[in-house]
């Protein structure tokens, strides 16, 4: 069965520039959820929604980090005016509602800011 | 705030060998534990997970965890590991009224031959 695609899996970018990448979860998967992984380190949290809506975006690390879901399915991520620290593999993850902490994560865009 | 350690940032072993991946964590509520495992270039899959119940979780791959509330430990373990377990694993938590997952810096597991 179709699992959670992410794409690009790869996206390189000059510093400076902006990205969007973008997230398909697994059909009828309520809950969506964002995570940034440096090399070397565990996945960390930068937001999650619930349907079309953003319940929580504290993960974010600045103003220039913002995704979002309108019609409850596809989702992006966007990262504007890219710094280095920015490198990363970007992963997504879906979930059903009432299996909640379940979450199916997709391969990951990894991204690298020259 | 919830924070897990995972104490060996790398354990070689050899194929057919016993193996220990341990886990700690730290929460003031009750939580719910994983394990993943992440293939090179690959997403994380998971291998078992503890909500409630019997503190003994056995997951995919032959894996198995025990739950231990009074040490909030939840070591991993396989009583013989192969090639293919070359991986890194990591663990995770999360509670109740949270959706998020927190991660452990995750274990490099490398089988010798």
């Amino acid at each position: 069965g179709a699992g959670v695609s992410q794409s690009p899996r790869y996206k390189v970018a000059k510093r400076g520039q902006d990205v969007a990448l973008r997230c398909d979860p697994i059909s009828g998967h309520v809950s969506l959820f964002w995570y940034q992984q440096a090399l070397g380190q565990g996945p960390e949290f930068l937001t999650y929604f619930q349907n079309e809506a953003q319940l929580d975006k504290s993960g974010l690390p600045s103003d220039r980090f913002f995704a979002e879901r309108p019609e409850g399915s596809v989702s992006t991520l966007k990262i504007q005016r890219t710094q280095q620290e920015d490198s990363a593999v970007y992963l997504c993850a879906s979930s059903l509602a009432w299996v909640r902490h379940e979450q199916f994560f997709g391969p990951g865009t990894r991204l690298t800011v020259l | 705030a919830q924070s897990v350690t995972q104490l060996d940032s790398q354990v070689p072993v050899f194929e057919e060998a016993p193996v220990e991946l341990r886990c700690n964590y730290s929460s003031s509520v009750s939580v719910y534990l994983f394990w993943y495992v992440q293939y090179p270039n690959q997403g994380l899959q998971l291998l078992l997970k503890y909500l409630s119940g019997s503190t003994l979780v056995k997951g995919i791959n032959g894996f198995e965890a025990e739950f231990n509330k009074s040490q909030t430990s939840f070591h991993l373990r396989k009583p013989s590991v192969h090639i293919s377990d070359t991986a890194e694993y990591f663990c995770a938590v999360s509670h109740q009224g949270a959706q998020k997952l927190v991660f452990g810096q995750g274990t490099r597991l490398t089988i010798n031959p």
